[in-house]
């Protein structure tokens, strides 16, 4: 199957620093990636769409001057946290769909990273 | 109204026994997918099993089967012969639409599988 990286698989920073996560698509290429943010025993909430080439699509609630996507490359895309607050530590997780796949529309998730701000 | 309903928040299962998780749905596209994933602790999504709305026969994947009920818009997902290992979050999800559309999830229910 696809893999999907994530860098770092968990980070603590202080309040009020930017933290930057990287999203890797490792044998395919992807078009489109998705970023998601996952409290603690709560469910996966998309954050926005991340479009190759073109401006991040954000969900209704999310700050796009703070949680800032930049999709430079078929297989990688960033999720940079801006002034990080204790409130933005989450679980983030992100996926791709496979370009050049048919079928299933399958979404390969990375393995997340744990942001923890103090 | 919620997408994506389950309405099990956990769940107890013996092992060797096979085990239903509930999903219900909600969607007017007439092209949507859905699918379950599984959390175990470490956080990562693991793909288990889709079901594409025009499909005629109910998916499986090895122990994984899902019921899908059109016209009652449910695809629960059926695990057979519990195993240990199945112990995890389970997510049901649904794509609206074709191509690259976003994924909508449900809350979860947690599985545990009892020796």
């Amino acid at each position: 199957g696809a893999v999907v990286s994530q860098h770092p698989s968990w980070v603590i920073c202080k309040s009020g620093t930017s933290v930057k996560i990287e999203c890797r698509s490792l044998d395919f290429q992807a078009t489109t990636m998705f970023w998601y943010r996952q409290f603690p025993k709560q469910s996966l909430m998309l954050m926005a769409t991340s479009n190759e080439g073109s401006k991040a699509t954000y969900e209704q609630g999310v700050e796009k001057d703070k949680f800032l996507i930049n999709h430079a490359s078929l297989t990688l895309s960033t999720l940079t946290v801006t002034s990080a607050h204790p409130e933005d530590s989450s679980f983030y997780i992100c996926s791709a769909q496979n370009a050049g796949a048919s079928g299933s529309d399958e979404q390969f998730f990375g393995p997340g990273t744990r942001l923890t701000v103090l | 109204a919620q997408k994506i309903t389950q309405t099990q928040p956990g769940m107890f299962v013996q092992e060797k026994e096979a085990v239903t998780l509930d999903c219900t749905y909600d969607t007017s596209d007439p092209s949507y997918g859905l699918f379950w994933y599984k959390q175990p602790s470490s956080g990562e999504m693991i793909f288990l099993i889709y079901q594409g709305s025009y499909d005629q026969q109910n998916a499986t994947e090895g122990r994984y089967s899902l019921n899908f009920q059109k016209a009652r818009k449910s695809a629960n997902l059926v695990i057979s012969a519990s195993q240990l290992g199945d112990s995890a979050m389970y997510f049901c999800a649904m794509r609206e639409g074709r191509g690259y559309q976003k994924v909508t999830f449900g809350t979860g229910t947690k599985l545990q599988v009892i020796p």
